[in-house]
């Protein structure tokens, strides 16, 4: 257990519908950071949190939004999904007092 | 935008052989980290490289990190089967600013080793 938790484990759901993944960082860490791993894309970094404000962005759709709560869990939140959307979206943490980012065990969403 | 290429992509190994994972990135950086990922699984954490010139090793696995280069390796010894998985590095694209986090990660070496 790497103290990151991700909920729920795998999902899936029809086009078109909406999904929220939950991320519960490790004990401490005030930064929480979405990533998405897809065969044809690889893992991609989507959006960073540090302590309730969004601090970077890379590739996250419109369709896409994030949320980092006063508890320090955050939501991703997916809508109007596309077949294209079916990948493992990981969620990590990091500490401000080392180094390193620690990896939930990821949110497989299949959308048929 | 910063590029991070791994090769080979592809790696049958025979057991107790030795063999090098290459990293090669194209902006300039001194956080460089490599992971490993079993089939389905979360990303587990190898090294953490800060710095020109830091080697790690833990086991059968030593990373070294060439900023200079813009390169870092992932050396195998002796390989044994529960070293198969996928191996990833990851280049943190704002090390040395303000913020972190923003990993860009190589395509992933896909380690099979055979007995």
């Amino acid at each position: 257990d790497s103290g990151v938790t991700q909920t729920p484990k795998h999902l899936i759901t029809a086009t078109g519908q909406r999904v929220t993944l939950r991320c519960s960082p490790r004990s401490g860490d005030l930064s929480v950071y979405w990533y998405q791993q897809s065969l044809d894309q690889g893992l991609q970094f989507l959006i960073q949190y540090y302590n309730g404000e969004e601090r970077a962005k890379g590739n996250i759709l419109e369709r896409f939004s994030a949320q980092q709560f006063p508890d320090l869990h955050s939501e991703l939140n997916l809508s109007s999904l596309e077949l294209g959307d079916s990948a493992l979206y990981f969620c990590a943490s990091s500490s401000t007092r080392g180094y390193g980012y620690t990896f939930g065990s990821g949110t497989r969403l299949t959308v048929v | 935008e910063l590029k991070v290429e791994q090769n080979p992509l592809f790696l049958s190994m025979q057991e107790g052989k030795n063999y090098t994972i290459y990293c090669n990135y194209s902006t300039t950086s001194d956080r460089l980290y490599w992971y490993r990922q079993d089939p389905g699984k979360s990303l587990e954490s190898l090294f953490v490289l800060l710095s020109n010139g830091a080697v790690k090793q833990e086991g059968r696995l030593m990373a070294s990190l060439d900023t200079k280069a813009r390169l870092s390796t992932l050396h195998i010894t002796a390989a044994v089967h529960d070293l198969s998985a996928t191996y990833f590095c990851a280049v943190d694209a704002d090390a040395g600013g303000t913020s972190y986090g923003k990993l860009t990660f190589g395509q992933g070496t896909i380690l099979t080793v055979h007995p």
